[in-house]
Formats: structure tokens, sequence, C-alpha cells
């Protein structure tokens, strides 16, 4: 079945530093990919997401790119704050019969940023 | 800001009580959707309905129902609450399929402790 695979946490940076979080996913359709953002007692908000293959997605300087050919969309900051410290999740929903298109969530990456 | 709230925010309730979680929405969404959100932060969908009258479990069973008599509301109710009951429970809408070009929006979610 489908599936979505994130890289461990907690992920902890000094502020400014550059954030990577992988994400790779398994699909049997053609799946729009997804990152939400869960802030300290919250519920979960849309960060980004990518539709197609090649596309890329951004918002509030985070940005991943669509990478078919490695079934990957790694989330990228070029200089993190304290407050981006929030649980990230990866997601797919994949539209191959599109019937339910439910999402599919990875298991959310913890990023703490130091001052 | 997304107009979809849940109560209460916060709920500690003894072993066997019958308990009933509210989510509404004020967008006129069609699509609602339950998800569990164990300790280790990873969500499980649990519930789902494409409009009134309809609901279907979602991919972890759970021993809690839904209902959908109204657009904009869909509770959730456990019959017997239970210690193993004890998580974080969000709700979600959306206009349309996750995977198009809809949003879907999260509430606050509601921390339930079964003592």
């Amino acid at each position: 079945g489908d599936s979505v695979t994130q890289m461990e946490g907690p992920v902890t940076l000094s502020e400014e530093a550059f954030l990577t979080i992988n994400c790779t996913y398994t699909a049997t359709g053609y799946p729009s990919l997804f990152w939400y953002v869960q802030y300290p007692g919250e519920g979960l908000q849309l960060l980004l997401k990518a539709t197609k293959a090649d596309d890329k997605g951004s918002n509030k300087g985070f940005e991943a790119t669509y990478r078919k050919e490695t079934t990957s969309f790694h989330l990228e900051k070029g200089s993190v704050q304290v407050s981006d410290s929030a649980v990230y999740f990866c997601a797919l929903s994949d539209r191959a019969g599109g019937a339910t298109n439910k999402l599919i969530f990875g298991t959310g990456t913890l990023l703490a940023v130091q001052p | 800001e997304a107009d979809i709230y849940q109560t209460p925010r916060y709920l500690v309730i003894g072993t066997g009580k019958k308990i009933t979680l509210e989510c509404s929405q004020t967008m006129g969404h069609d699509k609602m959707y339950w998800y569990q959100q164990d300790p280790g932060m990873e969500l499980h969908l649990i519930h789902y309905s494409y409009g009134v009258n309809s609901t279907e479990k979602g991919d972890l069973s759970s021993e809690s129902t839904v209902s959908r008599i109204r657009t904009e509301h869909f509770p959730l109710t456990l019959e017997s609450a239970r210690p193993s009951h004890t998580s974080q429970y969000l709700c979600a809408s959306s206009e349309g399929d996750w995977g198009g070009n809809t949003e879907a929006f999260f509430g606050q979610g509601t921390r339930l402790t079964v003592v």
C-alpha cells in the first residue's frame, strides 16, 4: 500500500542554520505531496504542496520539490528561526482510482531551533 | 484562520463513561475526517465522511463511532471510555479531494485522558 517515510527526529538546530527534513514515498498511482506543520498545542496547518512531478512548493521560506525519479519530497529552509520549532509531517494523497483520496501521513519530525 | 472547531480542548474522564467529542466547521465542506494522534506523533485515520449520512471507518480500527446528520457537524462518540483510548483526536475538513487544489483544515484537537 501507499506509505510515507520521513526522517526521525528530533532535529535540533541553531537559529539561522540550514534545514533539511527528508521524505520519501511509495505510491501505486500519481500522488500529490504535502508538508504539514503542527505548532505546540495546535492542529495541523498546510505548509506547502506539489501536485505533479518537478513541481516546487514553497511557503514562509520553506520549499520542497516533487522528485518522481527518487520518490522524494524533502523539506528545506535556508535559515531557520526559533519560531519554526514544530512538528513537520510529510503526506501524500494518491489519486489513482480516486475514490477516497485519503491523506497518508509520515510519522512526523520534531524540529527544535535554539537561539 | 481555519473555521473548524473542536470541543473540548482537554478532557479527563473516568473509565466506563460515555463521551462525545465535538467537531464543527463553518466552511460548508462536504468532507470531514477524524484522526487519532498517538504520543509518538503519528497520525491514524479512524473515521471519515463524504457528506450528510455518509460515514466510513478509516485505516485504524477504533471503538469510537461517528455521525453526520448535518454538513457542519461531525461528532465522535465513545460509549465506554477506557485508558487505551487516551490520545489526541484531530478533526479535519476539506472542500474537495485531498489531492486536488483544495486545502484541508484541521481543528486544534481534543486531548483525551481516561483514568
